[in-house]
């Protein structure tokens, strides 16, 4: 399959165990985060979203957190499987338009 | 419904070739935006289009040039092909400007020898 990153960061984690990924984000004045999934030779693959004037949204399996204190932004797993392995993307807006700034990826491996 | 299409997938040029990729977005999408994806800067915004008018753009050089039909598909060109123009090329399509939710499409990956 197609490299997306030669040199991103990596979280090992085992089967069944829960993966936090985190981001940082640099524009104050964004409104809306997605966390996106790429796995190899396919392009980003929306996960959830969040809102601005959220600190905290749940999905199946998936919770986004967001700080808006800190300008950080997480994406926990529950109960990783084989399948979650992947590279993740965190993606800021600013309001109006859908310009996304996307961060630099952290590569997941699940080990059985 | 079915997905955002890029064609053609993969694409050898030689530097100083032009060269077009085409975005058919979902059906009913009418914002296209098109991102760069290299192994050293990550995902970088090229540029959108709504309504077959160009509403925001990233911080590329004139050769990246793109345009938008009446049925919302999606071209962008590249003059005067550049190694370091090799990249996988990503479009994107939401239902309409600031909607958020972007679908991808699988891409087109454009080799410069």
């Amino acid at each position: 399959g197609e490299s997306v990153g030669l040199h991103l960061p990596t979280l090992s984690v085992q089967e069944g165990d829960n993966s936090i990924i985190n981001c940082a984000y640099s524009n104050s004045a964004s409104d809306y985060f997605i966390w996106y999934k790429q796995e190899s030779g396919k392009g980003p693959q929306f996960i959830i979203d969040i809102r601005s004037n959220m600190d905290k949204r749940q999905g199946q399996r998936v919770t986004v957190l967001l700080n808006k204190t800190v300008k950080h932004l997480s994406l926990q797993i529950a109960a990783t499987q084989p399948g979650d392995s992947a590279v993740y993307f965190c993606a800021e807006i600013k309001a109006a338009g859908n310009k996304l700034t996307f961060g630099g990826g952290t590569r997941v491996l699940v080990k059985p | 419904k079915a997905g955002v299409t890029q064609t053609p997938r993969y694409l050898i040029k030689t530097r100083g070739q032009q060269v077009t990729l085409s975005c058919s977005p979902i059906s009913g999408h009418r914002s296209v935006s098109w991102y760069q994806q290299t192994p050293g800067q990550g995902l970088q915004f090229l540029f959108e289009y709504f309504s077959e008018t160009q509403r925001n753009k990233g911080n590329f050089p004139g050769r990246f040039s793109g345009r938008q039909f009446s049925n919302s598909r999606s071209e962008m060109n590249v003059s005067t092909l550049e190694l370091g123009d090799s990249a996988l090329y990503l479009c994107a399509s939401s239902l309409a400007l600031g909607a958020g939710e972007a679908f991808f499409g699988q891409g087109t990956r454009l080799t410069v020898v």
